[in-house]
């Protein structure tokens, strides 16, 4: 089945940017997303890619998708105290009709 | 994007008994999803809640346990049936709207 991988930490100082690595195995995935989850809140969406793009930039944030190697990766520029979080990739397949399939999560540490 | 309330936000249940999670999406959508993230894990999906059809259940979870209504195209429930300690979670439900899929806040579950 597919299965989506994730670091467990990732310790960054304030102002450095932040690089969130991520593979899968589904070479059917469509859509690949980054999830933010502050501690006792809900899952936020931050950003998705298509699976024909390669780059995709929102802001601080950037994502990196390198279909060949099924590499994912979500870079945050000036990392903020507030960027910390679990950060969760996920990937479909098809166009919609299926559940999300998660990585175990990133917890990204920001140190003073 | 979609805006999702879910209830309760939290309970805490007896052995055996059940309780019925709520979801209300501020929008018509076509999927809507249930997931379950128990302490410190990632979501695993439990099945996607189809209009007008029975719910479409992934591997490891079943209907007797995990009953689904979806009446409408903005509501559904979740129900955990004769709960034990395992089934303590989080239970978050989700709608694919646009090119992402949104979540709910959760119903954090514990099962004395």
């Amino acid at each position: 089945g597919e299965d989506v991988e994730q670091s467990l930490f990732l310790s960054v100082r304030e102002g450095d940017s932040s690089v969130i690595n991520c593979t899968y195995t589904d070479s059917s995935s469509t859509y690949l997303y980054w999830y933010k989850q502050e501690p006792g809140a809900g899952l936020q969406l931050l950003t998705y890619i298509f699976s024909n793009m390669d780059m995709k930039q929102d802001q601080r944030l950037t994502v990196l998708l390198n279909k060949k190697d099924k590499h994912l990766s979500l870079r945050i520029a000036d990392t903020q105290t507030g960027d910390s979080a679990i950060y969760f990739c996920a990937e479909i397949a098809g166009g919609g009709a299926d559940g999300l399939t998660f990585g175990k999560g990133t917890h990204l540490i920001i140190q003073p | 994007s979609a805006v999702i309330s879910q209830k309760p936000s939290r309970d805490i249940c007896q052995r055996g008994t059940s309780l019925t999670i709520q979801c209300q999406v501020d929008s018509q959508v076509t999927m809507m999803f249930w997931y379950r993230q128990q302490p410190g894990q990632s979501l695993t999906l439990i099945a996607t809640a189809n209009q007008g059809s029975e719910a479409t259940y992934e591997s490891g979870f079943v209907i007797d346990k995990f009953p689904i209504s979806r009446p409408n195209l903005t509501f559904s429930t979740l129900t955990v049936s004769n709960m034990s300690p395992e089934d303590s979670s989080i239970y978050l439900c989700s709608a694919e709207s646009g090119s992402g899929q949104y979540f709910g806040p959760g119903t954090r579950l514990t099962v004395l």
